[in-house]
């Protein structure tokens, strides 16, 4: 089975932008969730997506939005982009019933976005 | 408001010896606690897990106790390998979200 995929791998755009980052899920998984892991820190939850719809948000602004398609891959957009934003953008997927947490979660290698 | 803490930012252990890596809570609600390691330019991978109800968990080389009164969780890695290099992420959820909150990370080094 194949893992999490995350495109593209890195990413430099200027303060304003609007920025679109991809993850396919792992084969058989309907639930995925994005992160943002700042340097030196943790990752943040961002928002879940099961089945298409929004499932869960963490503390993020609403210029963090995201999809998800019926394959259940998913994008994670960003508009407006601040210098802050630059991190490491994780996507991990699941397969979870949307009614709670999954332990299972697989998580992709991120995309690394540069904000200048 | 950091609900999850790990107060080490690296530790260096030599090979065979034993890692003990720390982490602290503060929110009471949650019910479950995870540890994940991560390589360099890769995602981070599970480790082990451990519910509330529980005080010690083992997985081959991997334990991790919990103690709830002191919101405290540790992971113990015997013996530790070179392999073993990477960052450790503690992780703790509330049961019915959504959502894992991560500690800093604990960077990891083992010494031939």
């Amino acid at each position: 089975e194949t893992g999490v995929t995350q495109s593209p791998t890195h990413l430099i755009k200027t303060r304003g932008q609007q920025v679109t980052l991809r993850c396919s899920s792992q084969s058989g998984h309907n639930t995925v969730s994005w992160y943002q892991q700042a340097l030196g820190q943790g990752p943040q939850f961002i928002f879940q997506y099961y089945r298409e719809e929004e499932n869960g948000r963490g503390n993020f602004p609403p210029r963090f939005s995201g999809l998800q398609f019926p394959n259940y891959s998913s994008e994670l957009n960003v508009n407006a982009l601040e210098l802050d934003d630059s991190a490491l953008y994780l996507c991990a997927s699941t397969v979870g019933t949307g009614l709670g947490y999954n332990y299972g979660y697989t998580f992709g290698s991120g995309t690394r976005l540069t904000v200048v | 408001d950091q609900q999850v803490k790990q107060n080490s930012p690296s530790l260096s252990v030599q090979e065979g010896r034993i890692s003990i890596l720390n982490c602290d809570y503060t929110n009471s609600m949650f019910d479950y606690f995870l540890w994940y390691k991560k390589y360099p330019a890769e995602g981070p991978t599970f480790l082990i897990s451990i519910s509330s109800i529980k005080d010690k968990n083992e997985d081959g080389r991997f334990t991790v106790f919990l103690n709830k009164s002191a919101k405290h969780l540790s992971l113990h890695i015997v013996p530790s390998q070179p392999g073993d290099s990477a960052v450790y992420f503690c992780a703790a959820s509330v049961q019915g979200a959504q959502k894992l909150v991560f500690g800093q990370g604990t960077r990891l080094t083992i010494n031939p």
